[in-house]
């Protein structure tokens, strides 16, 4: 069983839904990351958290610690949010714990 | 400020071949990590890397090695390519020490196989 679980695997969405992607987690960490990855394969972090909820323009992270559950949600998808966004945790040791990933399609 | 980079890009090996892959930190940053990524998988961790020492390793054969550098490069070389470690190779730098562990990931190196 992986440390880091997401759902969905997969989702598509018509332009201007609100999205949600799931993470659970099983180890101690210290800190929750949502990061983007594009088809090129490059990785962009967008929010890192340790408790309570971050908000970057239509993106919104929260996390539960007592539950081990964080949350991403998109509002207003549009189809340049097309990408797979992954869920990963650290520990004080600042190495990484990630989840499979969730691929998201947006369509016009 | 100059980002994380890797050399090169893409990269063909065949069995049995070995294989150096290379990473220029952020500048600033100390600590560099290491990840394998299969296709449709999330990145697995490989090792990390603290003031040119090993501070870390996941599961990973010892064919899979890693050298840091004064200047807070990083190597990863692996030996005896199996199938298997056809892969998009990450490297991620951090400062350690802060209070905070964001990690900055290069582009990535994508290695196959043949």
């Amino acid at each position: 069983k992986n440390e880091v679980e997401q759902s969905p695997q997969n989702l598509t969405a018509q332009e201007g839904e609100f999205i949600t992607i799931n993470c659970s987690y099983s180890v101690g960490i210290s800190a929750l990351h949502w990061l983007q990855q594009h088809p090129g394969g490059g990785i962009v972090s967008l929010f890192m958290l340790s408790s309570g909820k971050k908000k970057h323009g239509r993106l919104i992270a929260t996390i539960n610690i007592q539950e081990k559950h964080s949350s991403l949600h998109i509002t207003a998808s549009h189809p340049r949010d097309s990408a797979v966004y992954i869920c990963a945790g650290s520990n004080t040791g600042n190495q990484f714990y990630f989840g499979t990933g969730t691929s998201l399609t947006v369509i016009p | 400020e100059t980002g994380v980079t890797q050399s090169p890009t893409h990269l063909i090996k065949t069995r049995g071949q070995q294989v150096t892959l290379r990473c220029s930190s952020q500048s600033g940053h100390n600590t560099v990590s290491w990840y394998q990524q299969a296709l449709g998988q999330g990145p697995q961790f490989i090792f990390q890397y603290y003031r040119e020492e090993e501070n870390g390793r996941g599961n990973f054969p010892p064919r899979f090695s890693g050298l840091q550098f004064p200047n807070y490069s990083s190597e990863l070389n692996v030996n005896a390519l199996e199938l298997d470690d056809s892969a998009l190779y990450l490297c991620a730098s951090s400062f350690a020490g802060g209070s905070y562990n964001e990690q900055f990931f290069g582009p990535g190196t994508r290695l196959t196989v043949l």
